[in-house]
């Protein structure tokens, strides 16, 4: 079945720091990809995507890649800030319009 | 995008009994979600909300528990019916559709706690 394997957290890195989460996903037919935000006590917010194989997706600093050789999609941002810290979520979209979550690694930056 | 609200935004009630969530989306959508997302854990898919017709449901979710309707394109409720502690989640509403460019939205979601 489709599945998503992310790094588990939870990731502690420091103001400045790279920051790079992994995420690999099942090669059932051409799935769409996504990374999702949840801020502390909030919802999900989108925050990146890409629908085809060497698509780059990119917002606030952060970017991902969807390698279809490794069907790798990881989430990189090469200076993290306080205001960061959240749960990251990698998506994979079925043609059944249907996602399948990650379990979400956690992300604290400390100042 | 879009932009989907929910009522209520949190709730703390006794076992046995039931909680109608509320999900507004602020245009008219094609497919409407809804998911739960269990203390420090993912996000599962309990139904797709579908427009005139009844909901499907997910494996391990059956409408007995949680009913849903929809009765129009921008709005759709879920019961959390017979509650019991286990059932203390976040309730997330999503949709996606035309203009959407085949991506889901997600609202801001509805605490539940169970005692």
């Amino acid at each position: 079945g489709n599945s998503v394997t992310q790094m588990e957290g939870p990731v502690t890195l420091s103001e400045e720091a790279f920051l790079t989460i992994n995420c690999t996903y099942t090669a059932t037919g051409y799935p769409s990809l996504f990374w999702y935000v949840q801020y502390p006590g909030e919802g999900l917010q989108l925050l990146l995507k890409a629908t085809k194989a060497d698509d780059k997706g990119s917002n606030k600093g952060f970017e991902a890649t969807y390698r279809k050789e490794t069907t790798s999609f990881h989430l990189e941002k090469g200076s993290v800030q306080v205001s960061d810290s959240a749960v990251y979520f990698c998506a994979r979209r079925g043609s059944n319009y249907k996602l399948t979550f990650g379990k979400g690694t956690l992300l604290t930056v400390n100042p | 995008s879009a932009v989907i609200s929910q009522k209520p935004s949190r709730d703390i009630c006794q076992r046995g009994t039931s909680l109608t969530i509320q999900c507004q989306v602020d245009s008219q959508v094609t497919m409407m979600f809804w998911y739960r997302q269990q203390p420090g854990q993912s996000l599962t898919l309990i139904a797709t909300a579908n427009q005139g017709s009844e909901a499907t449901y997910e494996s391990g979710f059956v409408i007995d528990k949680f009913p849903i309707s929809r009765p129009n394109l921008t709005f759709s409720t879920l019961t959390v019916s017979n509650m019991s502690p286990e059932d203390s989640s976040i309730y997330l509403c999503s949709v996606e559709g035309h203009g959407l460019q085949e991506t889901q939205y997600f609202g801001p979601g509805t605490r539940l706690l169970v005692l």
